[in-house]
């Protein structure tokens, strides 16, 4: 079945950085656009970037633009979330999705993981 | 402040029939975009519940329902059962953001 599972959260100082990763098992990573969306302590959740299947394209929430780079690799079923200069703000559970293939506009994301917690914090 | 605009809580009895709305405008379902809702149980990992406006996927329950008309979609819960507590979350696209948006989630409490 499919799963995916995120890791690398941690306890972060502002303005320094960190990488999450999201390991893909069950179906064939390449073939699927990814997304990370993050929530905030007792905040609604919030998308945070796309990477196309093949990494060809990338977009972002504008407040991460410049900050975070969203990668992966599709030969080890990894996706990731490059995260500098950390901001109090940007502390939230982060969790990676699969985007379907279901015709609709916007795609739906259809799989999710359990999420890491990141938190920034001096 | 979330761009899609949901009630912070609903509530009801086993058996009862609640709904949840979604409030959005022009640029986001009113510009024809497709509305999404999700489950949320704390701790877990978020489930698609209902996409595009109305479909539910395989495994989701009858009870649950999606509409959308104009800038407003909701999502209606029937047989209210005390699994169905959890967060609910409509999504969408904003075309004046370029981003993929949610409401602000809608907490369902089963009394």
């Amino acid at each position: 079945q499919v799963q995916l599972v995120e890791s690398g959260g941690a306890v972060v100082q502002p303005g320094r950085s960190l990488r999450l990763s999201c390991g893909a098992s069950g179906f064939t990573l390449g073939s699927y656009a990814m997304h990370w969306v993050r929530q905030a302590p007792g905040k609604g959740l919030e998308w945070v970037a796309v990477i196309w299947y093949d990494g060809s394209k990338t977009y972002y929430l504008d407040s991460v633009k410049g900050r975070f780079v969203i990668s992966r690799d599709n030969f080890k079923n990894t996706l990731y979330l490059q995260m500098n200069s950390l901001r109090a703000e940007d502390t939230g559970v982060y969790y990676c999705a699969r985007e379907g293939a279901t015709g609709y506009d916007p795609e739906v994301l259809d799989y999710w993981g359990q999420g890491t917690l990141v938190t920034v914090s001096s | 402040q979330s761009v899609l605009t949901q009630p912070p809580s609903v509530s009801g009895a086993p058996g009862q029939r609640v709904t949840i709305s979604c409030t959005g405008s022009t640029s986001d379902m009113g510009a024809g975009y497709d509305v999404h809702w999700y489950q949320h149980v704390p701790g877990r990992a978020p489930k698609l519940l209902i996409y595009g406006n109305n479909i539910r996927p395989s495994g989701v329950p009858d009870r649950f329902s999606g509409a959308k008309s104009g800038t407003s979609a909701s999502l209606a819960i029937s047989g209210l059962q005390a699994e169905d507590e959890a967060v609910y979350y409509c999504q969408s696209f904003d075309t004046s953001l370029t981003a993929r948006v949610f409401g602000g989630g809608t907490k369902l409490t089963v009394l």
